[in-house]
């Protein structure tokens, strides 16, 4: 069964440095991968996803993600953090079932 | 447009009583689904409805109950709410039919905080 795995819970950065939001897969084939964002007391927001092709996906707010398939791994990164980053971020995986998420990473950047 | 709107905002339930959790989408959608969100799990997956007239059973559906009443609604039901059951539930839905549509992506309500005494 496909899974995903955000090994941070918490990731802290100062406003302007880039920013990283980890997640590892397993799943059998080619992977569909998702990043997810949520706002405090807000449903998720889709911001990008990977299905085949270029490597780095590019999606909302600026964020962008690499796909590496010899690490498993769809990294969330944004060059420079605003403060109204600072949000829950889930990545999730789909492969003939509907999206399986990760647990969750807490972004806070500070000012 | 108002994509997907769930009801109600909030919910205190007593250990034992019953209610409905009602999901609805504008945007012509084939698939819904009904997630709960728990601190440190992530969302899981209850149910879902990969077309109308169509439900599957996802990681977690065990005292729950869901209907597609229609293309547009899909319903959330607890028969007899236990506290195990406090969590946020999120409605979802997506455009194509079916399990397999693997690119498909998902859209989300604002949620449901339901608590369970």
């Amino acid at each position: 069964a496909q899974s995903v795995a955000q090994p941070e819970d918490q990731v802290n950065v100062a406003e302007g440095n880039p920013l990283t939001v980890k997640c590892t897969y397993s799943v059998s084939g080619n992977p569909y991968l998702f990043w997810y964002v949520q706002y405090p007391n807000r449903g998720l927001q889709f911001l990008l996803k990977y299905i085949t092709g270029d490597n780095l996906v590019k999606g909302s707010y600026g964020f962008e993600a690499e796909f590496n398939k010899s690490q498993t791994s769809f990294h969330l990164k944004k060059p420079s953090a605003l403060v109204s980053d600072s949000a829950l971020y889930f990545c999730a995986v789909r492969k003939d079932t509907p999206l399986v998420f990760g647990k969750g990473t807490r972004l806070s950047v500070i000012a | 447009n108002a994509g997907v709107t769930q009801t109600p905002k909030f919910q205190v339930l007593k250990t034992g009583q019953s209610m409905t959790l009602q999901c609805a989408q504008d945007m012509n959608h084939n698939s819904m689904y009904w997630y709960r969100q728990d601190p440190g799990m992530g969302l899981r997956l209850i149910y879902y409805s990969a077309s109308e007239g169509t439900t599957d059973k996802g990681e977690v559906p065990n005292g729950y109950n869901v209907s597609r009443l229609n293309k547009r609604e899909f319903s959330l039901r607890l028969e007899s709410a236990a506290p195990s059951q406090t969590s946020v539930y999120f409605c979802a839905s997506s455009p194509l039919a079916g399990v397999s549509p693997n690119t498909d992506t998902q859209y989300f309500g604002p949620g449901t905080r339901l608590t369970v005494l």
